[in-house]
């Protein structure tokens, strides 16, 4: 069971689109459609953003969004904002009741 | 609105048991279908899942960690607990608690995390 593969960075301007990628296994992100997203500011707990691959949590602003391709899942942010600048975590179902996380994508809005 | 409170020792010695209580509160622990989990996050890394208990009393357990790992639940005290043994600088980190829905693929509520530092 091994982490999830994200970029350790990536940046955007104010009002630009980001997509951040998140590569598993046919164990876990190419078997289920169970990849859920967190977004994590300094200092604070991890935010649930989106879960079962595309679906937002209510509250969620619908400038988050999720896809999943074969192994490969991503998140999306769209027309970036200040508040936006964080960490990222994917997290994925791996069978038998186990979860693997992504190492973390730190966003940079320029 | 359920909350989800971490709490133990800040520091433990290299090769003791590390021992963390979870206290959930506006909600009951015993709700049926609810999945309680712990998270970790060493300085400047990323989340590691720990495990899983289950309203019922069923552990899932990171293989990584398997051998070191416990999971327990106390419905009296509407709590849940971890406790990991033989520590060393590797189990440095903050360790958060998270409710997983049985019917949410996703952990939905985290307590704020507690650090444990494991130094002599």
């Amino acid at each position: 069971q091994s982490a999830l593969t994200q970029p350790a960075s990536v940046s955007g301007s104010p009002g630009q689109s980001i997509t951040i990628s998140c590569t598993g296994t046919s164990s876990d992100v190419g078997s289920y459609n169970l990849v859920s997203w967190y977004q994590q500011h300094p200092g604070k707990a991890p935010k649930l953003m989106i879960y079962e691959g595309s679906k937002r949590p209510s509250g969620v602003s619908n400038r988050f969004s999720g896809s999943k391709s074969g192994n490969t899942a991503s998140l999306t942010i769209s027309g970036l904002q200040a508040e936006d600048e964080a960490d990222y975590y994917c997290c994925s179902y791996a069978g038998s009741s186990l979860w693997v996380f992504g190492g973390g994508t730190k966003l940079t809005v320029l | 609105q359920l909350q989800l409170q971490e709490s133990g020792p800040g520091l433990v010695k290299p090769s003791e048991t590390l021992s963390l209580t979870c206290t959930v509160s506006g909600g009951s622990i015993s709700s049926s279908s609810y999945y309680w989990g712990w998270i970790r996050q060493p300085p400047g890394k990323g989340l590691e899942w720990i495990g899983s208990i289950y309203y019922s009393g069923s552990t899932y357990y990171n293989p990584s960690l398997k051998s070191r790992v416990t999971i327990s639940v106390d419905t009296s005290k509407n709590q849940f607990s971890l406790k990991l043994s033989s520590v060393t600088a590797a189990d440095t980190a903050v360790y958060y608690c998270a409710r997983r829905p049985g019917g949410l693929a996703a952990f939905d509520i985290w307590g704020q995390g507690t650090m444990v530092t494991v130094s002599s």
